[in-house]
């Protein structure tokens, strides 16, 4: 699976848009972006995931750069819930395809 | 959605006992379960990928007579720690692919082991 780099942590106001960034720029053809978030002493949250177009559903949206090599999860209006580590994840969609996780990027939520 | 139990979410053990956790899919099957690790301020690390009817497998580094795993049916996975020590004690996190759908993984909500 490719690498990702991520920054170690951000910070947002709530009710603001909080962008956070992903770097993969070694990333395969076949793999896919994901994202997962993970909530203080909880089991990690699926968000989004895409392999080249821009997606987006009720948590969040995710851009995916021409190139692929970085991509951006937007949440559009932060709340303080979502304070948590968010995850960037490139894998091949596959059976049993495993996530491996990195050290991911501390959003903290401000009110 | 889809919903990953575990239990128990949290146990505080004597060290040299064992320990059982199991991961439940409760509305889906799951032919593969994997099991995390995580340390406190560090992410998750895999252990071991769980397949119902076979043997799981260890990531490198990982004990398998220390980690004993048992996938017996499509909705349950078992992971017992043997002869605990303090060294073991960490928050143990399973997650679940639903059959035929790969492009998401269904987390439980964690176990938190401590091993006195």
């Amino acid at each position: 699976d490719a690498k990702t780099t991520q920054p170690t942590s951000m910070d947002c106001a709530e009710g603001r848009a909080a962008n956070l960034p992903c770097n993969h720029s070694t990333i395969s053809g076949n793999e896919y972006v994901y994202w997962y978030r993970q909530i203080h002493s909880q089991g990690p949250q699926y968000i989004i995931h895409g392999l080249k177009n821009n997606e987006t559903n009720e948590m969040a949206s995710l851009i995916i750069t021409e190139d692929r090599k970085s991509s951006t999860l937007i949440l559009p209006h932060a709340t303080l819930r979502d304070t948590a580590v968010y995850y960037c994840i490139v894998r091949v969609e596959t059976s049993g395809s495993r996530l491996t996780f990195g050290e991911g990027t501390q959003l903290t939520v401000n009110p | 959605g889809a919903v990953v139990s575990q239990h128990p979410s949290w146990v505080i053990c004597k060290s040299g006992t064992s320990v059982k956790i199991e991961c439940r899919s409760l509305d889906f099957q799951a032919t593969t379960m994997f099991w995390y690790r995580q340390f406190p301020k560090q992410s998750l690390m895999l252990m071991a990928t769980s397949n119902e009817g076979s043997k799981a497998t260890y990531e490198q580094g990982v004990e398998k007579d220390k980690f004993l795993i048992n996938h017996a049916s499509l909705t349950l996975s078992t992971l017992t720690v043997t002869s605990a020590h303090p060294e073991d004690s960490s928050f143990y996190i399973c997650s679940a692919p639903m059959d035929g759908r790969f492009n998401e993984q269904f987390f439980g909500p964690g176990t938190r082991l401590t091993v006195l």
